[in-house]
């Protein structure tokens, strides 16, 4: 699976929209890029994936670059209870000789604040 | 809607105690997954299973066991804790097989503690 880079931490103002970036330079063809965040310690939580095109579901958007090197978690309307871990993590689809492994790196910190 | 269930949620033991943290999960998911998490790190991968039956190593496997009778449940055991096995476990089901991009759903942790 290819080794993704996102920055440490980031803050947001509570209402306007957080970006978080994530580098994954090496990823493959068949490689997803999947979202995840983890609200003190309670378990992951997933928030959206992707192949290619950009995706939207109620929690989320996902822009990712057009030579898929690095995209972009948007959460369009931060609130305080979206203060958390946020990881980028990039694995092929599960099945064959690949059983679907998420490899955590350290993930972005972000801090919403009123 | 259950999705993935822990237990217990808490634990404490002593060394050379040996336990079993449960899960089940109510999605008829094909895989399932434990993960541990140390203080201030990521996750990771203890064993896996990708069907009922079916089990396999992760990354840190020394240590605990697994086994998975039914599609439902994977329960991980711990034999002779040590107070490295302190950490979170978390479980983990996603459908697989056939090239299935579906994302793996988490529960909420067993918090253990070995003194």
């Amino acid at each position: 699976d290819a080794k993704t880079t996102q920055p440490p931490s980031m803050d947001c103002a509570e209402g306007r929209a957080a970006n978080l970036p994530c580098n994954h330079s090496t990823i493959s063809g068949n490689e997803y890029v999947y979202w995840y965040r983890q609200i003190h310690s309670q378990g992951p939580q997933y928030i959206i994936h992707g192949l290619k095109n950009n995706e939207t579901n109620e929690m989320a958007s996902l822009i990712i670059t057009e030579d898929r090197k690095s995209s972009t978690l948007i959460l369009p309307h931060a609130t305080l209870r979206d203060t958390a871990v946020y990881y980028c993590i990039v694995r092929v689809a599960a099945g064959g000789t690949s059983y679907g492994k998420l490899t955590f790196g350290q993930g972005t910190i972000l801090t919403v604040h009123p | 809607n259950a999705g993935v269930t822990q237990t217990p949620k808490f634990r404490i033991l002593k060394i050379g105690q040996s336990m079993t943290l449960q899960c089940t999960q109510d999605m008829n998911h094909n895989y399932m997954y434990w993960y541990r998490q140390d203080p201030g790190m990521g996750l990771k991968l203890i064993y896996y299973s990708v069907g009922a039956g079916i089990t396999d190593k992760g990354e840190v496997p020394n240590g605990y066991n697994v086994s998975r009778s039914t599609t439902e449940d994977f329960p991980l055991r711990l034999e002779l804790a040590a107070p490295s096995q302190t950490s979170v476990y978390f479980c983990a089901s996603g459908l697989g097989g056939g090239g299935s991009n579906q994302p793996q759903h988490f529960g909420d942790g067993t918090r253990l503690s070995i003194l």
